[in-house]
């Protein structure tokens, strides 16, 4: 079982317009989650780090949360931009592993 | 600036051939990661290193091996070419254990027919 779950798999939203992105997890104990985001043809690229003490953590139009009690974290993306189109992957690490546990991806399409 | 890179970008074998992709980096990073990303799967784990002279298997290994000389490169190679290994492959490098960021290459598209 994947030790990462996320959704929604995919979305479409309209340019301009909010969404939020969730990501439960099972990796104990845990150290950090970091979201990145995926462009097309691209490598991922960290957006935002979330410790075991941090509820919330913005990156301009990003804004990450997490609920270490409930393994629970989300991405919220503010007014949303044709830039945004691309996959948004959760990556949770645990202590003292240097092995990192990925979520599948939300795939964001944001359209005019 | 510091990076990471993968090469070639596109591969196109035929089954059976061994293959080699490269990825170098110069952050002077310990670790040094190789990924697979397909569809429906995400981002699975094939081998990686904590420095010169190591190598360890990841969650989907078979197929494939790695080789550490240094500290800059981790070249990946399957050994005879399957069509199941038909993939986009990501290497990935980070300072230390823990929170460190990530840092991956621009990735390596790879089919085999």
């Amino acid at each position: 079982k994947n030790q990462v779950e996320q959704s929604p798999q995919s979305l479409i939203i309209l340019e301009g317009k909010n969404c939020t992105l969730q990501c439960n997890y099972t990796v104990s104990p845990f150290s950090n989650l970091r979201w990145y985001k995926q462009d097309t043809g691209r490598g991922p690229v960290s957006l935002t780090i979330m410790t075991f003490s941090e509820n919330t953590k913005s990156n301009g139009r990003y804004t990450a949360t997490l609920d270490a009690d409930t393994k629970q974290s989300s991405l919220h993306i503010t007014a949303s931009q044709l830039s945004d189109s691309a996959s948004y992957i959760c990556v949770v690490s645990a202590e003292g592993n240097n092995r990192l546990a990925f979520g599948k991806g939300n795939q964001v399409v944001v359209i005019p | 600036d510091a990076e990471i890179t993968q090469s070639p970008r596109h591969k196109i074998t035929e089954t059976g051939r061994q293959v080699t992709l490269a990825c170098h980096q110069t952050w002077n990073h310990n670790n040094m990661f190789w990924y697979r990303q397909d569809l429906g799967h995400g981002l699975r784990l094939i081998h990686y290193s904590y420095g010169v002279q190591d190598t360890n298997k990841g969650e989907v290994s078979d197929g494939y091996s790695v080789s550490r000389s240094n500290t800059e490169d981790l070249p990946l190679t399957l050994e005879s070419a399957a069509s199941s290994q038909t993939s986009v492959y990501f290497c990935a490098s980070r300072k230390d254990r823990g929170g460190t960021e990530a840092f991956f290459g621009q990735g390596t598209r790879l089919t085999v027919v």
